[in-house]
C-alpha cells in the first residue's frame, strides 16, 4: 500500500524528554510533511520536507529523511505537556494531480 | 478570522438519510479536500478540487457528492446513509497543491450515523 508504516503508535514520556517518532513508506514520493493534531481538533502543518533534502528544523522540532531507507523521523526535544497530541506524517504522490496520504499517526503523552 | 471553517461541527442522523456539511475557506488557496478520518485516526484523502475542478476522486461510494460553487466553497453532500460513514470529516485546502506546500485543515465535523 501507498500509506507505509508509523511508528511507535503510541509513546509516553515525562516532560523534559526527547520524543522520536517514525515513518517509513513504499514508493518514491516528491515531499513528507509532518502534522500535529490535539485531541478533538483540525491537523495542524508543522514541516515539509523535500526528497532532495536530509534534514529540516523548526523551533524544537527536528525532522530527517533517507530517501535509501523510505523513511523519516520527528524528533521533539525538551517536550512539554502541550506537546501532546497525535504526530502524522504524510507522504506526497504525484500522481492524479498529487495526493496526500496520511498514516494513522503517533500518538505522543508528555506527563507533567 | 477561522482560514477553513466547517458546518456542522456534530452531525447525528439515522440511517437512510441525506446529509450536507459545508467547508469555506478566506485563504484565498485554490485547491480543496475533503479527507475522512476513521475511530482509528486514520486519515483517508476522499476529494480534492482545484479551481473548482474535480482532480482527485479517492474510489468514493457515489453516495457521496462533493460540490465546489466557488474556488473558496467545498461542500459535501451524503446520500442514504451507512453505519460505517460515521466517522470525523475533514475539510482543507492549500495553495497550488500539497506538492507545493501545506494543508490547512478545518476543526473537522463528527458524523454519528444511527
Amino acid at each position: 500500500s501507498q500509506q507505509g508504516e508509523e511508528d511507535p503508535q503510541a509513546l509516553s514520556i515525562q516532560e523534559g524528554e526527547n520524543a522520536t517518532m517514525n515513518c517509513s513508506y513504499k514508493t518514491s514520493i516528491n515531499n513528507l510533511q509532518w502534522y500535529r493534531q490535539n485531541s478533538g481538533r483540525g491537523l495542524v502543518h508543522l514541516i515539509l520536507i523535500r526528497s532532495n533534502e536530509r534534514e529540516k528544523h523548526s523551533g524544537r522540532l527536528r525532522v530527517t529523511l533517507d530517501t535509501s531507507k523510505k523513511s523519516s523521523s520527528l524528533l521533539i526535544t525538551a517536550s512539554r505537556a502541550a506537546d501532546t497530541a497525535s504526530y502524522f506524517c504524510a507522504r506526497f504522490f504525484y500522481n492524479q494531480g498529487g495526493k496526500l496520504i496520511f498514516g494513522q499517526g503517533t500518538e505522543l503523552s508528555v506527563k507533567p | 478570522d477561522t482560514a477553513v471553517s466547517q458546518t456542522p461541527k456534530y452531525l447525528v442522523t439515522q440511517m437512510g438519510n441525506d446529509k450536507s456539511i459545508k467547508c469555506e475557506q478566506n485563504l484565498g488557496h485554490d485547491t480543496m479536500y475533503w479527507y475522512k478520518q476513521d475511530s482509528k485516526k486514520f486519515l483517508k484523502i476522499m476529494f480534492s478540487y482545484n479551481n473548482k475542478e474535480l482532480i482527485i476522486n479517492e474510489t468514493v461510494p457515489n453516495r457521496f457528492s462533493p460540490k465546489s460553487p466557488d474556488k473558496a466553497h467545498l461542500n459535501l453532500h451524503i446520500n442514504s446513509l451507512e453505519l460505517g460513514d460515521s466517522a470525523v470529516y475533514f475539510c482543507a485546502s492549500s495553495q497550488g497543491g500539497p506538492y507545493t506546500g501545506e494543508l490547512f485543515f478545518g476543526e473537522g465535523s463528527r458524523l454519528t450515523v444511527l
